[in-house]
């Protein structure tokens, strides 16, 4: 059983360019996200998606776009990198958004850099 | 909007008992959770909390007062291998039940 798995590990991009994360999840969880961690910021929650073909902003959602596919993936693009988003970027997922003891599974994380 | 405070880092020696504190504020609250972070790896989850008391989970404890917007981590019998980044978390109801992190404390746990 894999959980949550994201591709790549590890990016170096340069201003302008863009890029896809993907993340995919084999325990038929409903809820899914994307957070970023900077050093000294905790997780930030970028955006989530409750359910398949639904998609919500979070905290800092500025910059990226998300899209969740099917039930399995949920992938974070951005359009146009800046230094600003070099950061680790992690996915999670979780039966369900609404479930008081709900808990998240994440990923591995990518790191991602913005020359 | 929602926040969180906790300690940026403690230190303890190994075999020790350690708390680390989670005040928090949100417009509807669910309950707080917390997460082990090893390294800067995956984060995993380790307790929940939704009502007043304690929680227990083998060496780790968790603690919730509603009343107090308060709650804290307690980490017994300290181990090596605790060395960690420790975040609390809160399910904001009014925010559409998203998970919002505190910005984590780091344990280190000294021989």
């Amino acid at each position: 059983n894999a959980g949550v798995t994201q591709t790549p590990k590890f990016q170096v991009l340069k201003t302008g360019q863009s890029m896809t994360l993907q993340c995919a999840q084999d325990m038929n969880h409903n809820s899914m996200y994307w957070y970023r961690q900077d050093p000294g910021m905790g997780l930030r929650l970028i955006y989530y998606s409750a359910s398949e073909g639904t998609t919500d902003k979070g905290e800092v959602p500025n910059g990226y776009n998300v899209s969740r596919l099917n039930k399995r993936e949920f992938s974070l693009r951005l359009e146009s990198a800046a230094p600003s988003q070099t950061s680790v970027y992690f996915c999670a997922s979780s039966q369900d958004r609404l479930a008081t003891n709900e808990k998240l599974f994440f990923g591995s994380g990518t790191q991602l850099s913005v020359l | 909007g929602q926040s969180l405070e906790q300690p940026s880092e403690v230190t303890a020696v190994e075999g020790a008992i350690v708390q680390i504190n989670c005040t928090y504020q949100t417009s509807g609250f669910y309950g707080l959770s917390w997460y082990q972070q090893h390294d800067g790896g995956a984060p995993t989850f380790l307790s929940y909390n939704a009502l007043d008391g304690l929680e227990e989970t083998g060496r780790f404890s968790s603690f919730l007062s509603r009343s107090d917007s308060y709650g804290y981590l307690l980490l017994q019998e300290l181990q090596m291998k605790d060395s960690a980044s420790y975040f609390c978390a809160v399910r904001d109801y009014n925010q559409g039940g998203k998970l919002i992190f505190g910005q984590g404390t780091e344990l280190s746990v000294k021989p």
